[in-house]
């Protein structure tokens, strides 16, 4: 079946500018998870949905970060005021949820945002 | 999360078993053990998880020692599509919650 998928590939803008990265998981899978990575280091976490709540957003790095996923499947990663050093690779996963079983997350192609 | 301590880099020959160890001496009885690899400009790949079971599927073994304090993946016939970063997990088991992800093994295989 299709696997989790990531819009756009690619983006780039300018500092200060808005963007939105969206990211369409794998059908049934009630866990959604957002990714940053930067060059040569490993994905870190920013922030995760169960459902249509976040339920653990810590990772998030200041509040130019928001994501949301208004009808519990898609959702849209957005970043207000970009800088940047927000330029890195942005990874969507997405897992079953499903209690009393181990968690396993899939993972998108990913988003490469390079702000100028 | 379980800290986890891996080497950061590997080598292995074309068609040899590849064995990457992974050390988790903090891991906690409630957690897995998880293996993710990332190709070059891919997002991470699920390849195998065991709790306390030696585990194997198609794409490779995992040994989980007794006191679960370390594991060893195990690629039984390394191709040089096997090229590529091997993260090591600790992570609770039966909940949704994020992966903490450490700097990984660089794996190269060799012609």
């Amino acid at each position: 079946g299709a696997g989790v998928s990531q819009t756009p590939s690619n983006k780039v803008t300018e500092k200060g500018k808005y963007v939105e990265l969206r990211c369409d998981p794998i059908s049934g899978h009630t866990a959604l998870y957002w990714y940053r990575q930067s060059l040569g280091q490993g994905p870190e976490f920013l922030i995760y949905f169960q459902g249509t709540g976040a339920a653990d957003d810590s990772g998030l790095p200041n509040d130019r970060f928001f994501a949301v996923r208004p009808e519990g499947s898609v959702s849209t990663l957005k970043i207000q005021r970009t800088e940047r050093g927000d330029s890195a690779v942005y990874l969507c996963a997405s897992s079953p949820g499903t209690s009393g079983r181990a968690d396993t997350q899939y993972f998108g192609p990913g988003t490469r945002l390079t702000v100028l | 999360d379980a800290k986890t301590t891996q080497p950061p880099s590997m080598d292995c020959a074309e068609g040899r078993a590849a064995n990457l160890p992974c050390n988790h001496s903090t891991i906690s009885g409630n957690e897995y053990v998880y293996w993710y690899r990332q190709i070059h400009s891919q997002g991470p790949q699920y390849i195998i998880h065991g709790l306390k079971n030696n585990e194997t599927n198609e794409m490779a073994s995992l040994i989980i020692t007794e006191d679960r304090k370390s594991s060893t993946l195990i690629l039984p016939h390394a191709t040089l599509r096997d090229t590529a970063v091997y993260y090591c997990i600790g992570k609770p088991y039966s909940s949704a919650s994020k992966i903490i992800f450490g700097s990984g093994t660089r794996l190269s295989i060799r012609p």
